[in-house]
């Protein structure tokens, strides 16, 4: 079945020091993959997303990538500031879903970023 | 904020009783779908509907049902309440673009509901 899991349940940085927080899929059919940020008591946001036709993709602050071969994401955050603190997932659907607006996202039970000051 | 409005934001009902979730999607957007969140646990996919119809459906219990209306905003019912059924319901909403921007998962703030 599908399963999208993470690696570390908690990860503690220090503040100004970059975030590596990963992600392990099972299901070879996901080729579109998102990172969600989601801070206590309010609903997940985006962050970012990737193309399994991308290895890398970089927004403000964040990169993602992609290694296909062994069914593993990454979100780095670079510089982390206190803000960042919150529990992030990653999620996976298919393409071909998305495009006949059926699409499903499988979730991964989330890792907990904390900073320290 | 991103669009997705869910009311009531906290819902506090006793076991047996039934509630209604509502939820209203980014303006344009024909994708609905809900989610359930228990505490410290992660996002489980109940249901999906696009424009009115339903698309895909998760593990969700025969008590739950939901619709999307033509106005295109949707309710989550949730029928003969159990205490384990206390949770965080999320509603999301995506447009019908063809690209992955145009189709990214935006969600509500969600509806805390307790069942006492």
């Amino acid at each position: 079945g599908e399963s999208v899991g993470l690696h570390l349940p908690t990860l503690s940085v220090q503040e100004g020091d970059n975030s590596i927080i990963n992600c392990a899929y099972s299901n070879s059919a996901s080729d579109y993959f998102i990172w969600y940020k989601q801070e206590s008591g309010k609903g997940p946001q985006f962050i970012i997303d990737i193309r399994s036709n991308m290895d890398k993709r970089q927004g403000q602050r964040v990169t993602v990538l992609l290694n296909k071969t062994v069914k593993h994401l990454s979100l780095q955050i670079a510089a982390t500031q206190p803000g960042d603190s919150a529990v992030y997932f990653c999620a996976e659907s298919n393409y071909i879903r998305l495009i006949q607006g059926a699409q499903k996202l499988v979730f991964g039970q989330g890792t907990r970023l904390t900073i320290n000051p | 904020d991103s669009g997705v409005t869910q009311t009531p934001k906290h819902l506090i009902t006793a076991t047996g009783q039934r509630v209604t979730l509502r939820c209203s999607p980014r303006s344009g957007d024909l994708s609905v779908y809900w989610y359930q969140q228990s505490l410290d646990q992660g996002l489980q996919f109940l249901i999906h509907y696009y424009n009115g119809e339903e698309r895909a459906k998760g593990n969700i219990l025969e008590r739950f049902s939901a619709q999307q209306f033509p106005d295109l905003h949707s309710e989550l019912n949730l029928s003969s309440l159990e205490l384990g059924d206390s949770a965080l319901y999320f509603c999301a909403s995506s447009g019908k673009g063809v690209l992955p921007s145009g189709n990214t998962i935006y969600f509500g703030e969600g509806s805390w509901l307790t069942v006492v």
